[in-house]
């Protein structure tokens, strides 16, 4: 696609349920970020996956937070019991072989709310 | 620890005036900054960036500064114009990460230009 395409662009949760949120990085672009930006706050980096390496998961701040990328494209993050301080808006990005001077492309993002 | 620091959340500039942005990061391994602007219900996107073997570099109406001694960057937009009103976060890397653009971003400001 033309692209960072990221569905839904709203998701309104009960806490205590699962939620997942899916990111469709542009064509051939090797490497995949996944950031949240809660109230008030800046990007927090959450994981990043580069080609067919190890994800980097140092982000993730608890182990109800879990991300796959199938396939080296789509990328599905999934929270498990979710928590009121989970609401956040959820932003994917995609960069074309993960080097440290290539620019990021976003999504639009996810707006989770938890109630 | 908040490694990147905006201390502005918001700015007003009138139109045509130059508008200012700083930025202050503590970690001497940054050697890769980025500025990202960021429009309501969109992504960030890339704006201007800057490699620590330089200290000021140009595109546009857009021009980063890096002072690496006081670990502070600034972003001056000149003239300043309505569209450019938006949220604007400043972000760093560093070859520590070699092969993983791990950005970490700072908090944002948002800049209102009045017409």
């Amino acid at each position: 696609g033309a692209g960072v395409s990221q569905s839904p662009s709203n998701k309104v949760t009960e806490k205590g349920k699962d939620v997942e949120l899916r990111c469709d990085p542009i064509s051939g672009h090797t490497a995949l970020y996944w950031y949240r930006q809660s109230l008030g706050q800046g990007l927090e980096f959450l994981i990043y996956f580069q080609g067919n390496s190890a994800p980097d998961k140092s982000g993730l701040p608890s182990d109800r937070f879990s991300a796959e990328r199938t396939g080296g494209s789509v990328s599905t993050l999934t929270i498990q019991r979710t928590q009121q301080e989970d609401s956040a808006v959820y932003l994917c990005a995609s960069s074309q072989g993960g080097l440290s001077n290539e620019k990021l492309f976003f999504g639009s993002g996810t707006q989770l709310s938890v109630l | 620890d908040q490694q990147v620091k905006q201390n502005s959340p918001s700015l007003s500039v009138q139109e045509g005036r130059i508008s200012i942005l700083n930025c202050d990061y503590t970690n001497s391994m940054f050697d890769y900054f980025l500025w990202y602007k960021k429009y309501p219900a969109e992504g960030p996107t890339f704006l201007i960036s800057i490699s620590s073997i330089k200290d000021k570099n140009e595109d546009g109406r857009f021009t980063v500064f890096l002072n690496k001694s006081a670990k502070h960057l600034s972003l001056h937009i000149v003239p300043s114009q309505p569209g450019d009103s938006a949220v604007y976060f400043c972000a760093a890397s560093g070859e520590s990460n070699f092969g993983n653009e791990k950005l970490t971003f700072g908090t944002g400001t948002r800049l209102t230009i009045i017409p």
